[in-house]
């Protein structure tokens, strides 16, 4: 099975500050790396697909690359409806896999 | 507008069979894979397995033995039937469309006797 290890697993950050959150994946997975924000009580919602295309409808603040196995997860300009967890999801091959989480709160 | 909802028992016994509904609306069921996931306290997020817009299956082998998807594409609904549930099953089951694209809101599954 492929790993996906996200960090970091929890993060503290001010408005307007930038935030990076990362996953490296055990093996190569191409840009089958998509991140998605769950928020208390809903569904995970799709934020980045094939590791760096803005999914409909989310805020260009968010962007995801790719640097070999290393995919990251960038939030410019953090706004207080930011918070949340956030996760990574490899859909390169069966099983398919999520990070851990990250854990993002305002400060 | 693609909307998904997952309905189930809320409440099942150890060794028991688990059975939940995706009900979907505004695309086909002919057009698009669904998934199954699940999030437990216990392992976080985990893909169960798929339905193929052609009607095919394909499971983690973590589910494989007891886990069942199927379809009924005249009433734009898809079925998840996982047998021998363990206190471990406990969590929220999620289905969801495409490669992941729009989720359900989940439905809370307790297994306990």
């Amino acid at each position: 099975d492929i790993q996906m290890t996200q960090s970091p697993a929890s993060l503290s950050a001010s408005p307007e500050e930038i935030v990076t959150i990362t996953c490296q994946a055990s093996q190569d997975i191409g840009n089958w790396l998509a991140w998605y924000q769950q928020k208390p009580g809903k569904s995970p919602q799709l934020l980045i697909y094939s590791a760096t295309s803005l999914a409909d409808g989310i805020p260009s603040r968010f962007s995801g690359s790719r640097s070999g196995t290393q995919y990251s997860l960038k939030i410019s300009r953090l706004q207080v409806e930011d918070t949340g967890i956030y996760y990574c999801l490899q859909r390169y091959s069966n099983p398919y896999t999520f990070g851990a989480g990250t854990k993002l709160e305002l400060k | 507008q693609v909307q998904l909802k997952e309905t189930g028992p809320g409440l099942v016994q150890p060794t028991q069979t688990l059975s939940i509904t995706c009900t979907v609306s505004g695309f086909s069921l002919t057009s698009y894979y669904m998934q199954w996931v699940r999030q437990t306290p216990g392992k976080g997020l985990e893909w169960m397995g798929f339905i193929r817009s052609g009607g095919s299956t394909e499971y983690n082998s973590e589910f494989k033995s007891r886990l069942s998807i199927s379809r009924d594409t005249s009433k734009n609904q898809v079925f998840l039937k996982m047998n021998s549930l363990k206190t471990e099953d406990t969590g929220v089951y999620y289905c969801a469309a495409g490669y992941f694209d729009y989720w359900g809101q989940g439905v809370m599954v307790t297994v306990s006797s």
